[in-house]
């Protein structure tokens, strides 16, 4: 069964600093596509970045970006310039056709 | 002109009773799912349809039936409601068909907070 882990429940980060998400995976399959999705105070599952497995470069998304390594199965997420609205909980994700698995989520703090 | 929709937003209750959370998605969309969020914010899918067919069924109570009356909509019904069924219920849609591409993005609804007493 696939499995996604986020080893990190909690972070916290000062504002206008960089944070890195952790986020490990575990899959047997060679196509697939990884997420990683916002949830702010107000329940919103907001997209923030998406990765195409066979795809080698990381994907960026204004301040967010990711470093996707196949081999290692990781793929974490970056925030630059981190901003109070980025404060929520972050989910990873896999996803295979209709097969969708989250991982637990990392609640990110930023500090003023 | 919201994308996925959901009603109730909220919804308190009686143990026992049975209810229902209706979903609909304006994007022209092949495939919805339920999904639950339980207190500790861990996200679990309970089912997927496309186009009206149940694709996905996960361990969940039979008290849970999804109902897709066309491939906009998606509602959840659920019978003798438990304490444990309290949480917060997401539909969401996505693109793809069954023999399509791989793990298409998938689009939530604003989530459906159901308390059980």
């Amino acid at each position: 069964a696939q499995t996604v882990t986020q080893s990190q429940p909690e972070m916290s980060v000062q504002e206008a600093e960089t944070v890195t998400l952790s986020c490990t995976y575990d899959t047997s399959e060679s196509d697939y596509y990884l997420f990683w999705y916002k949830q702010p105070p107000s329940r919103q599952m907001i997209l923030v970045i998406r990765q195409e497995a066979y795809k080698q470069q990381n994907a960026t998304e204004n301040r967010f970006s990711v470093n996707f390594q196949k081999a290692a199965k990781s793929f974490s997420l970056k925030i630059s310039d981190s901003q109070l609205g980025d404060a929520a909980m972050y989910f990873c994700a896999w996803a295979y056709g209709q097969n969708f698995v989250f991982g637990p989520g990392t609640r990110l703090s930023v500090l003023p | 002109d919201t994308a996925v929709s959901q009603t109730p937003k909220y919804l308190v209750t009686q143990m026992g009773n049975d209810k229902s959370i209706k979903c609909e998605q304006n994007l022209g969309h092949d495939t919805m799912y339920w999904y639950k969020q339980d207190s500790k914010k861990f996200l679990k899918i309970m089912f997927s349809y496309n186009n009206k067919e149940l694709i996905i069924n996960e361990t969940v109570p039979n008290r849970f039936s999804p109902k897709s009356p066309d491939k906009a909509h998606l509602n959840l019904h659920i019978n003798s409601l438990e304490l444990g069924d309290s949480a917060v219920y997401f539909c969401a849609s996505s693109q793809s068909r069954i023999s399509g591409r791989a793990g298409e993005t998938q689009y939530f609804g604003p989530g459906t907070r159901l308390l059980v007493l």
